[in-house]
């Protein structure tokens, strides 16, 4: 049972323009979510993190959205650029159990010149 | 101030035999999570320990164990290693604070022959 699902293993999107990575949840004790990017041979590096309480939270280029009825999350970059082509993962935690993730499989994605 | 550290890096270990990887969280971080990261897979919560405790478990068999010493330091052992045991095995490092992200160290990458 995949609590957290991202289907778009994969998304390439050309340089200045927008990158929409999508996240939906089926587990409803989640209430803490969060955004990792990573790159090859290196652990997931913390972008940005919604609490359940709120629908949207901003960090320079990154926005995070979140729709509790529809259970989905979604990342924007704006304006994409080249450096952030790496894999997005999108994690759910429940609440009272610390610091237990559940991840969902990654997002791949691809800026172009 | 220094990152989460994972030793080793990289690791050949054959069937049936043991290992066991080390972790060093940030200073002041009292939480220490493990996950496995495999080929199509996301990252999967092994374990996590806090003040020496285990206090959550994921989903795996028991030949999968770990430790927390005083100093947070963290040991997984993984015994009778089997070929489907090659992953990346990423720690993460936690204060204990609710609503704030994990910290996740450079990862070991364990492959089994």
């Amino acid at each position: 049972d995949q609590q957290v699902k991202q289907n778009s293993p994969s998304l390439s999107v050309q340089e200045g323009r927008i990158s929409i990575l999508n996240c939906d949840y089926t587990n409803s004790m989640f209430d803490y979510f969060l955004w990792y990017k990573k790159y090859p041979a290196e652990g997931p590096t913390f972008l940005i993190s919604i609490s359940s309480i709120k629908d949207k939270n901003e960090d320079g280029r990154f926005t995070v959205f979140l729709n509790k009825s529809a259970k989905h999350l979604s990342l924007h970059i704006v304006p994409s650029q080249p450096g952030d082509s790496a894999v997005y993962f999108c994690a759910g935690r429940p609440a009272g159990t610390a610091s237990k993730l559940t991840f969902g499989t990654g997002t791949r994605l691809q800026v172009t010149l | 101030k220094a990152g989460v550290t994972q030793t080793p890096r990289y690791l050949i270990k054959t069937r049936g035999q043991q290992v066991t990887l080390s972790c060093s969280p940030i200073s002041g971080h009292r939480s220490v999570s493990w996950y496995q990261q495999t080929p199509g897979q996301g990252l999967q919560f092994l374990f996590e320990y806090f003040s020496e405790t285990q206090r959550n478990k994921g989903n795996f068999p028991g030949r999968f164990s770990g430790r927390q010493f005083s100093n947070s330091r963290s040991e997984m052992n993984v015994s009778t290693l089997e070929l489907g045991d090659s992953a990346l095995y990423l720690c993460a490092s936690w204060t204990g604070v609710a609503n704030t992200e994990a910290f996740f160290g450079q990862g070991t990458r364990l492959t089994v022959v």
